[in-house]
């Protein structure tokens, strides 16, 4: 989906150093989400903003941080990357006025490798 | 503990037949559920979305039922084509819009 924007689209890097992904946005869309995807363990939900104030643990949060600079942007942080941090991560977007159940919007990931 | 399941990693079809894919939970009360399609180095794209208080949902060649009862739904494709080759995923919503995904079933379509 080209209105979610995810930078860079592949890093590799090393354990121990601080990464930090971008997510940007067009669709207005005041929802945003950060999931990992790991083969057969599907997409987990790491962290999530209802809105430029309102910042929300998933699932998966131990050892990420987030940042929501501004409605159509938010950060995902490894603070001190470790290998099995290395996943493929998607940033979402969701259209929150119309209610909840609706869909979510995904930008095309990065694939993060930590060696 | 909280699981989804979709019943096989691959599965492969022949074109013109009708691919049936299943999702099934345990420990969750959906108040919804969404299919969404991934292709290789791609997000997953939104499909079809049920609500628990429907049994089925049509869209084009698609189709989903819904039973709250045997915690599971179904995803049809008829009449499939190579082009419909992809990872289908299913995604339980059960409120404040927060989905949890399903591993997700591989579907390969032959000519």
């Amino acid at each position: 989906d080209a209105d979610v924007t995810q930078t860079p689209r592949n890093r590799i890097t090393k354990t121990g150093k601080r990464i930090m992904l971008e997510c940007s946005q067009t669709k207005g869309h005041d929802r945003m989400y950060w999931y990992r995807q790991d083969p057969g363990l599907g997409l987990r939900l790491i962290y999530y903003s209802f809105d430029v104030k309102d910042i929300n643990k998933g699932e998966i949060s131990d050892g990420y941080s987030v940042s929501r600079q501004a409605q159509a942007k938010f950060s995902l942080s490894l603070e001190s990357a470790i290998p099995n941090q290395t996943a493929l991560y998607f940033c979402a977007t969701s259209d929150a006025p119309r209610g909840d159940n609706q869909p979510q919007h995904f930008g095309d990931g990065t694939r993060l490798s930590i060696l | 503990s909280q699981k989804i399941e979709q019943n096989s990693e691959a599965l492969n079809i022949q074109e013109g037949k009708t691919a049936t894919l299943t999702c099934n939970y345990t420990n969750y009360s959906p108040a919804y559920l969404q299919w969404y399609r991934q292709d290789p180095g791609r997000g997953p794209v939104f499909l079809l979305l049920i609500r628990e208080n429907e049994k089925e949902k049509r869209k084009e060649r698609l189709k989903v039922t819904f039973d709250t009862t045997l915690k599971q739904s179904l995803f049809h494709i008829t009449a499939s084509q190579p082009a419909d080759s992809a990872t289908y995923l299913c995604a339980l919503g059960t409120g404040a819009n927060n989905l949890f995904f399903g591993t997700g079933t591989r579907l390969t379509v032959i000519p």
